[in-house]
């Protein structure tokens, strides 16, 4: 069965100083990988994905993620991080060769506070 | 950008009531799902739907739980019977095309207080 661990239950960081959130994933096959973000009240807001390929990905909000096969891991980085990235951040992982409809198995989630 | 819609974006009712939460998935979408995100906890996955059908539903999603595509852009999720330990935060979420590489859309979320 498919699962993803954030160790990391809480950071905090300063304004404009960088940022890595830790995903690992366990999986038996080649994973699809998801960072989601999650504002107060807020759906959840796809950051960025990994299906195959380049193993650094890029995102939107200046947000990248680097997929290590070895470490089953898919963390999430922001050289910069603004006040407003503050929210909750999920990794996902999907199945890859499933038929059906790739259902996604969410971590725990990281709670990122910026302080000014 | 198309988006998601959930309605309401809270509800509130009592225990052993039937309560439906509404879903607009995103227009040319074929896969829909509902999520569930109980205060503090993980999200975890309900079930997915396609071509008029469940695909995959865990253990949570009970006989009291139903999905229903009544009309080409509705997506709704019945709990026949309320308990405490419904109450959650309830996303929809749908994807496009017919491979797996697609992610997922979600909604805002139906916040769902069962008192």
């Amino acid at each position: 069965a498919q699962s993803v661990t954030q160790p990391d239950i809480h950071i905090t960081v300063s304004e404009g100083a960088s940022l890595e959130l830790r995903c690992n994933y366990s999986y038996g096959a080649t994973p699809y990988l998801f960072w989601y973000v999650q504002s107060p009240g807020q759906g959840l807001q796809l950051l960025l994905k990994y299906f195959s390929g380049d193993t650094l990905v890029q995102g939107i909000k200046g947000f990248e993620a680097e997929f290590k096969r070895s470490q089953s891991s898919f963390n999430l980085r922001k050289p910069s991080v603004h006040w407003s990235d503050a929210a909750e951040y999920f990794c996902a992982v999907g199945a890859v060769n499933t038929g059906t409809a790739s259902k996604l198995t969410f971590g725990t989630g990281t709670r990122l506070q910026v302080t000014l | 950008e198309p988006e998601v819609t959930q309605t309401p974006s809270h509800q509130v009712t009592q225990m052993g009531q039937e309560v439906i939460l509404r879903c607009v998935p995103i227009s040319n979408h074929l896969y829909f799902y509902w999520y569930r995100q109980i205060l503090g906890q993980k999200v975890e996955f309900l079930v997915s739907f396609y071509n008029n059908e469940i695909s995959e539903k865990s253990e949570i999603f009970d006989d009291q739980f139903s999905v229903e595509r009544p009309d080409g852009s509705n997506f709704t999720l019945k709990i026949r019977s309320t308990k405490l330990e419904d109450s959650a935060m309830y996303f929809c979420a749908s994807r496009a095309g017919t491979g797996s590489v697609s992610p997922l859309h979600f909604g805002n979320g139906t916040r769902l207080t069962v008192t």
